[in-house]
Parts: structure tokens; C-alpha cells; sequence
């Protein structure tokens, strides 16, 4: 297996475009996750689905914020319009319900930079 | 307050040396507690999970959990230079929402 995959693996924009970022998830993993990673205020959850279903969104910062997940195998975070204190590194990340422990898969993560 | 809190560090040792990572929390519902291990420019990876309380071992990686002092503990034997890392804890009620802390980053100096 791939493992998650997201893509791009940078992005650098201006203030005000649209950014979308994009996951796809382990096959067979029911629940998928976005993260927000900053120096200041490390790994914070957006948003995540069950079964393709949101489930949590307190995360979500604010309505420039929004997430989709179509179907099992694809999911993107979008912002707009953009702002230099979105710059961060975003992770997807998947995970399935074993019983025993919640283990994540984390991608590699999108470096977004907003000037 | 944080509901998880963990020293960034940074911290150095030398080759060799016992390594300890703490993280304590406020919320005792808490049940799942997790180690993940980042290096630099990479996603987290899960390293150690635990239900509950007590000790898991794998390797040459220990991890403890107190819950009734809401402290957790990873230790690393014989640390390697490939130990290098940000090490985060992690922790959830179960109900899939991990919170995680701020992470160490540690040196291990050859």
C-alpha cells in the first residue's frame, strides 16, 4: 500500500486565492482526518469523517475553511480566500477501528505558504 | 490550560543514553495513549499505543501510562543517532478524536 497520499507537497500562494489541498486515504480505512501543524500551536484536528460522513468540524477555524470527501477514496480542504496566518503544514491522515487502539497513517503533509 | 502538555525541549544526549519523554493530561476520560514519532519534513508515525494503564514494551522503546497521576512516559534504551526526532504524545477517549501534545524534539548526538 501507498500509504495516504496528499498532494501538493508545497504550495505557495497569494493572500486571497483559493487553495485546495488533497488526501487520498489506505484503502479500507473508515476514518479520515485533517490537521493543522504549526510551531506555535503544534497539531491541531480540523475536521473528520466516518465513512465519507462528517463527523467533527469544531476544528474548522472559520467558514473560510470547508472539507469534502465525495467518496471512500478522496478528500480535499479548501481555503478561501487565503491568509498569511494559514501558512502551515496540513496533514491527512486515515485510520480504521481495530478494537484495540486508534492508530493513525499520516501523509507526508502540504507546506502551505500564503504571502 | 491544554488538555495535553508536553515539553518542547529541545533535548540532547548522548549516544547510548536512556532517553525519557513525559506528557501529563488534564482530561481523565482519556483511555487511548499513543507515541508518534516525526522527523523532520515527514508525518507523524505511530511508534507505541496503550489502553489504560501500565507498561508496553517494544524493543528498545517503553511506554507507561499512570492514569492516575494523568502522566504518560516513552523511554528509549541504547538511543541511536536515528532517534533523532520530534516525538509526540497522543491521547483520545476512544471515540477516534486524538488530541496530541506539542511534542519533544530530541538530539541524539553521536
Amino acid at each position: 500500500d501507498a500509504g495516504v497520499i496528499q498532494s501538493p507537497r508545497h504550495e505557495v500562494t497569494e493572500m486571497g486565492q483559493e487553495v485546495t489541498l488533497r488526501c487520498k486515504p489506505i484503502s479500507g480505512h473508515d476514518y479520515l482526518f485533517w490537521y493543522r501543524q504549526t510551531m506555535m500551536r503544534g497539531l491541531e484536528l480540523l475536521i473528520y469523517f466516518n465513512n465519507n460522513v462528517p463527523i467533527d468540524d469544531s476544528g474548522m477555524p472559520e467558514d473560510r475553511f470547508s472539507a469534502k470527501m465525495p467518496n471512500a477514496s478522496f478528500s480535499t480542504l479548501k481555503i478561501q480566500p487565503s491568509e498569511p496566518r494559514d501558512s502551515a503544514v496540513y496533514f491527512c491522515a486515515s485510520s480504521f477501528h481495530d478494537g484495540e487502539g486508534y492508530g493513525y497513517t499520516f501523509g507526508s503533509g502540504t507546506r502551505l505558504t500564503v504571502v | 490550560q491544554k488538555e495535553v502538555e508536553q515539553d518542547p525541549g529541545p533535548l540532547s544526549v548522548p549516544e547510548g543514553a536512556i532517553v525519557s519523554l513525559n506528557c501529563t493530561y488534564s482530561n481523565s476520560a482519556f483511555q487511548y495513549f499513543m507515541w508518534y514519532r516525526q522527523y523532520s519534513r515527514k508525518g507523524p508515525e505511530l511508534l507505541m499505543y496503550t489502553y489504560s494503564s501500565g507498561n508496553k514494551e517494544d524493543g528498545r522503546f517503553t511506554a507507561q501510562v499512570d492514569k492516575s497521576s494523568k502522566y504518560i512516559s516513552l523511554f528509549i534504551r541504547d538511543s541511536q543517532p536515528s532517534d533523532s526526532a520530534t516525538y509526540l504524545c497522543a491521547m483520545s477517549k476512544g471515540a477516534q478524536k486524538l488530541v496530541f501534545g506539542q511534542g519533544t524534539r530530541l538530539t541524539i548526538n553521536p
